[in-house]
C-alpha cells in the first residue's frame, strides 16, 4: 500500500470551476510538498507546508497534521492549469533523501 | 539564470550498453537526487547525494551508478544490469536535505532500441 494516496486520479473541469485535490498519508512527516508536472514532464514545486494554509495566486494548500490529510485547491481554474499534481512527504527519521510520492492527479481544464 | 539542467532530453540505449545522464545545477545546493518515473507510478528515488564525494542508494538503485565529484554535477549511469531502463528520469536538488523544497530539472526520457 502506497503511504501517500491521492484522489481523484483523474479530474476534468470546466474553466472557472473550483478544484480540490486530496492527499492522505499514513507516515509521520515533517512537511508535505505539492508539485506540478507539466505535459512536457517538467516538475515545479508549488508548496511545502507543515501546518495550516499557504496561498500563492489562485492556488491554496492546506494541511491537517492530526488527520494526516492535505488538500490543494485551485480557484477560477483555467486551461493552463491542466497538469499532473503530485503530493510528496519526507519521512520522519527516514533517510534524508527519502521523499514518498503520490501517484499524481491528472487535471484537465476545458475552455 | 539559476536552475537545473539535464541532458540529453531523449536518449536511446542499445542492449548491453551503459549510458550516462547529465545533471548540472548552479543553485549552490548541497543535495542532489535522481528519480525515475514510470507511467501510473509515483516518482521513485534512485540515488541521492548530500555532499560532494558522498552518495546514498535510494529505493531502486540496482542497475544504476552515480558520482559526485563536483557540487554542481551529479551524473547518473544506467548500466547494462538495469533490465528495464525505459522511463523518464528526473534530477532534483535542494539546499541541504529532503526536508526542504526540491527543484527539478526538465528530465531525460530513456528508450531502449
Amino acid at each position: 500500500k502506497n503511504e501517500v494516496e491521492q484522489s481523484p486520479q483523474n479530474l476534468t473541469a470546466q474553466e472557472g470551476e473550483f478544484i480540490t485535490i486530496n492527499c492522505s498519508y499514513s507516515v509521520g512527516i515533517s512537511a508535505l510538498h505539492w508539485l506540478q508536472q507539466h505535459p512536457g514532464g517538467g516538475i515545479v514545486s508549488l508548496f511545502m507546508l507543515s501546518s495550516g494554509k499557504k496561498k500563492h495566486g489562485r492556488l491554496i494548500a492546506t494541511i491537517n497534521i492530526q488527520e494526516k490529510h492535505s488538500s490543494l485547491h485551485i480557484t477560477a481554474s483555467h486551461p493552463r492549469d491542466s497538469a499532473v499534481y503530485i503530493c510528496a512527504a519526507p519521512l520522519y527519521g527516514g533517510s534524508q533523501g527519502n521523499l514518498i510520492f503520490g501517484k499524481g492527479t491528472k487535471l484537465s481544464v476545458k475552455p | 539564470d539559476g536552475g537545473i539542467t539535464q541532458s540529453p532530453k531523449y536518449l536511446f540505449r542499445k542492449e548491453g550498453q551503459n549510458v550516462t545522464l547529465s545533471c548540472e545545477q548552479n543553485l549552490n545546493h548541497d543535495a542532489m537526487y535522481w528519480y525515475r518515473q514510470d507511467p501510473g507510478q509515483g516518482l521513485r528515488l534512485i540515488y541521492y547525494s548530500q555532499i560532494v564525494n558522498d552518495f546514498q542508494k535510494g529505493d531502486i538503485a540496482e542497475g544504476y551508478s552515480v558520482s559526485r565529484e563536483k557540487k554542481e554535477s551529479f551524473p547518473l549511469t544506467v548500466t547494462s544490469a538495469q533490465k528495464n531502463p525505459t522511463a523518464f528520469y528526473l534530477c532534483a536538488s535542494s539546499m541541504r536535505d529532503g526536508q526542504e523544497t526540491q527543484y527539478f530539472g526538465p528530465g531525460t526520457r530513456l528508450l531502449v532500441l
